[in-house]
């Protein structure tokens, strides 16, 4: 496999469940970020992490829940989402946080609709 | 505060027709600018970048486009659109240590 790949790739959970988005890279890269994409808004940043360190946090609820085990692996944890939550998570990598690159590399995203 | 404004949210261009899309940056220094290109259900994929030199870029799948410091723009374009072209457009920005700002897309419809 090459790139960035997210699973699943469509989820449906109800508001108490307990779900979460799997982003693998294999591209060697030491910088993975998660987005999320609402209609008619632009991309709104929600973790960095750089060599499996967060840098940065965008104000995220924390029934969102980020954890990065080594620099290929990025997972996002949910628990007792809201209706709004329903979006698409876009995974992304780049070769280093910061510098003089914007060049991102995105994973097919991840559906997510909460009843 | 920085920001990227893409001010056309639907475009139609006909098959074979040229296109052009908008992007307007405010930050107080030129940024690094970026398009980056969303087919239906998939991510986003980076078509070109600026980071400074020639303010003309080629990028993949025959776009180019042309940086404008005194209107702060960095327009898309291509000469002849094709079907497959059709897809949301962003355009984003940063000065290098700081996020990437994207726009709020454009969506391009090609019509036969």
């Amino acid at each position: 496999e090459t790139g960035v790949t997210q699973t699943p790739r469509h989820l449906v959970m109800g508001m108490t469940n307990k779900k979460s988005l799997k982003c693998e890279q294999h591209l060697g890269h030491n910088a993975m970020y998660w987005y999320k994409q609402s209609a008619k808004k632009p991309l709104e940043l929600m973790f960095v992490y750089s060599l499996e360190e967060r840098v940065e946090n965008n104000s995220v609820p924390s029934r969102f829940s980020p954890e990065c085990p080594n620099s290929s692996h990025l997972f996002l944890h949910l628990h007792t989402l809201q209706p709004e939550d329903s979006a698409l998570y876009l995974c992304a990598s780049s070769q280093v946080w910061g510098g003089n690159t914007g060049e991102l590399f995105f994973g097919e995203g991840s559906r997510l609709t909460v009843l | 505060a920085q920001s990227v404004t893409q001010p056309d949210i639907h475009i139609t261009v006909s098959e074979g027709a040229s296109l052009e899309l908008r992007c307007n940056y405010s930050y107080g220094a030129t940024p690094y600018l970026f398009w980056y290109v969303q087919s239906p259900g998939q991510g986003l994929q980076l078509l070109l970048k600026y980071f400074s030199g020639d303010t003309l870029v080629q990028g993949i799948k025959g776009f180019e486009a042309e940086f404008k410091r005194s209107q702060s723009s960095f327009n898309l374009r291509k000469p002849s659109v094709h079907w497959s072209d059709a897809a949301e457009y962003f355009c984003a920005a940063n000065t290098g240590f700081q996020k990437l700002v994207f726009g709020t897309g454009t969506r391009l419809l090609v019509s036969p």
